[in-house]
């Protein structure tokens, strides 16, 4: 079946830095999501892309859409303390009708201030 | 608050007993999905609703699971016999036409 794997599975950070993840699949994916998951609390979407090659921004945060429509990387620049969270790419099953999410495994991210 | 909400937000229960959640929806979405997260993993999808149409269900949803959504509004996820492999957070998401959203999940623990 189709997966996500996402890299690294956490990261250790100090305030202020970049952050850079990435999602890959061995499936082509149409649509790519970036979700934040606080403990204890749902998902929240921050970006999704729609089109191979498509770069996206919400504020500090960036997604690009690969070319190969196999991978998309979630960058976050200077990042602060709230950013504290797990990360998970997602995508449709199957590029389905019906819009069924398959996720990644997440990243962790912590942040020292 | 308009966003997706669910209840319980904990439920912890016993080896056997039987438990039901709820999803409320955004209104007006006609689309609803039940996902489970197990501690360390991503989401992983259980089945979805159109209106009130079970249009899809994972292999994940055993006989002892069944969900409703019988005015095609609100949804209820019900676990029958619940076994300690069934603890998890139980999401609900609902859709617009791009987007789920998703609820604060209930966490069940099965003791």
């Amino acid at each position: 079946g189709q997966q996500l794997n996402q890299s690294p599975q956490s990261m250790f950070i100090q305030e202020g830095e970049d952050v850079s993840m990435n999602c890959t699949s061995s499936s082509i994916f149409n649509t790519w999501l970036w979700y934040k998951q606080d403990p204890g609390e749902g998902p929240v979407l921050l970006i999704a892309l729609y089109k191979a090659g498509e770069l996206t921004s919400n504020g500090r945060l960036t997604a690009q859409f690969g070319i190969t429509r196999k991978d998309s990387f979630l960058n976050i620049s200077a990042s602060i303390p709230s950013d504290v969270g797990i990360y998970f790419c997602a995508g449709p099953k199957n590029n389905n009708a019906g819009n069924m999410l398959t996720f990644g495994g997440g990243t962790r991210l912590m942040v020292k201030p | 608050d308009t966003g997706v909400s669910q209840d319980p937000r904990h439920k912890i229960t016993k080896r056997g007993q039987n438990v039901t959640f709820r999803c409320d929806p955004i209104s007006e979405h006609n689309r609803l999905y039940w996902y489970r997260q197990t501690l360390g993993q991503g989401p992983e999808f259980l089945t979805y609703f159109q209106n009130e149409a079970q249009l899809e269900k994972s292999r994940l949803l055993s006989d002892r699971f069944s969900a409703e959504r019988p005015k095609g509004s609100f949804s209820t996820l019900e676990i029958q016999r619940t076994e300690q492999g069934d603890s998890a957070m139980y999401l609900c998401a609902s859709r617009d036409t791009d987007t789920q959203y998703f609820g604060p999940g209930t966490r069940l623990t099965v003791l």
